[in-house]
């Protein structure tokens, strides 16, 4: 059951241009979303939350938009760079007092041309 | 700056054998897990741990999984007989409160 979509596998862009990395979730019950950036044969990388009570969250280069109403967020990455090239992972969180589990995307792979 | 570290970063294991993954997390972390992440697919919950007790587990973890923290510091995953389809990345994970903090990953490869 895959209550975290990505829906592009992949997305290429421009060296300055903006990045935009969608994400799509079924369980309106998630109150925390977060964004992971992964080298090959690294462990994810923490990049970006934002709770749901949000619906911008912006840090640097990156900014992340939740769209409660359809279940949609988004990170934006301006001016991108070469050294962004890795996978994305958007990952949301139902928070517990007994900690969470982060459900995963399959994750977008981004290429940033020079 | 404190890191989630992982050893060893690959084991290459028999069909049948038992390993054991360990992992440091940040010390002053109260929430660990561990995912994996099957070549080509996305990263998949296998299980929490808080308190001194797994708090949640997915389906995926089977009897043949266990967890252990056994000194306060080090954190564990045991697989007690490996099968082929176990050949993943097994990353470790820890959190304070918010974002889980993962470490490199160690590669698992069941031959």
């Amino acid at each position: 059951d895959q209550q975290v979509k990505q829906n592009s596998p992949s997305l290429s862009v421009q060296e300055g241009r903006i990045s935009i990395l969608n994400c799509d979730y079924t369980n309106s019950m998630f109150d925390y979303f977060l964004w992971y950036k992964k080298y090959p044969a690294e462990g994810p990388t923490f990049l970006i939350s934002i709770s749901s009570i949000k619906d911008k969250n912006e840090d640097g280069r990156f900014t992340v938009f939740l769209n409660k109403s359809a279940k949609h967020l988004s990170l934006h990455i301006v001016p991108s760079q070469p050294g962004d090239s890795a996978v994305y992972f958007c990952a949301a969180i139902l928070s517990s007092d007994s900690g969470y589990a982060l459900n995963f995307g399959k994750g977008t792979s981004l290429l940033v041309t020079p | 700056e404190p890191e989630v570290t992982q050893t060893p970063s690959h084991q290459v294991t028999q069909m049948g054998q038992e390993v054991i993954l360990r992992c440091v997390p940040i010390s002053n972390h109260l929430y660990f897990y561990w995912y994996r992440q099957i070549l080509g697919q996305k990263v998949e919950f296998l299980v929490s741990f808080y308190n001194n007790e797994i708090s949640e587990k997915s389906e995926i973890f089977d009897d043949q999984f266990s967890v252990e923290r056994p000194d306060g510091s080090n954190f564990t995953l045991k697989i007690r007989s490996t099968k082929l389809e176990d050949s993943a990345m097994y990353f470790c994970a820890s959190s304070e409160t918010g974002e889980a903090f993962f470490g490199q990953g160690t590669r698992l490869t069941v031959v």
